[in-house]
């Protein structure tokens, strides 16, 4: 069955350290996008793509970078982690731009 | 003014009864509408879609969208305590740039 994974599903760093979060994706979708969740804030988009070598900021994008070389992986790089960035990341894919995003299993990162 | 607002709740209804959760949004060239469902700890995944003026009936769902009021509803039927878990409302917006926005969430809690 196709589906969406995140990998790791929970990490521990410290501040100032590069941090890449993996989401895997086999439905061959276009569009991926990544959101944090945070109490207060709901889902707030970080970064998206729309296929292969585009990528897009999103709201909170600042100290966040993605690149985008294949259709199935949309990594999630913090380049310089800090403790605002502890929260739970979530990867999505869709079809088409307009239609149901279908999220991972979330990724718990917590920067200590 | 946020761009989709949900009222956090938590919204407490009796088992067997009908749930009610709300959702405005502020962009009148909103096309799509959607809710998701996500249970404490897990990704949200999608209930319900919607697309025109009216009623659109799903099992036990029901969402209703008012373009000209800016309003999209979701009723649960028969409620059950597995109905307890926050109810997302996304909006996806071609202002500007495609967009996808979550509001922040209705808690619901169903009692036995």
């Amino acid at each position: 069955d196709a589906e969406i994974t995140q990998s790791p599903r929970h990490k521990i760093t410290e501040t100032g350290r590069q941090v890449t979060l993996a989401c895997h994706q086999t439905w061959n979708h276009n569009n991926m996008f990544w959101y944090r969740q945070d109490l207060g804030h709901g889902l707030r988009l970080i970064h998206y793509s729309y296929g292969v070598q585009d990528t897009n900021k999103g709201e909170v994008s600042d100290g966040y970078s993605v690149s985008r070389s294949n259709t199935e992986d949309l990594p999630l790089t913090l380049e310089s982690a800090a403790s605002s960035q502890t929260s739970v990341y979530f990867c999505a894919s869709s079809a088409q731009r307009q239609e149901t995003q279908y999220f991972g299993p979330g990724t718990r990162l917590l920067v200590l | 003014q946020k761009e989709v607002e949900q009222n956090s709740g938590p919204l407490s209804v009796p088992e067997g009864a009908i749930a009610s959760l709300n959702c405005t949004y502020s962009d009148r060239v909103s096309q799509s509408f959607f809710w998701y469902r996500q249970y404490s700890g897990k990704s949200p995944e999608l209930i319900m879609s919607i697309y025109s003026n009216g009623d659109k009936e799903d099992g036990r769902f029901t969402a209703q969208l008012n373009k000209a009021s800016q309003y999209v509803s979701l009723l649960i039927r028969d409620s059950q305590p597995s109905d307890s878990a926050t109810y997302l409302c996304a909006v996806n917006s071609i202002s500007g740039t495609y967009k996808y926005i979550f509001g922040t969430g209705t808690r619901l809690k169903v009692l036995a």
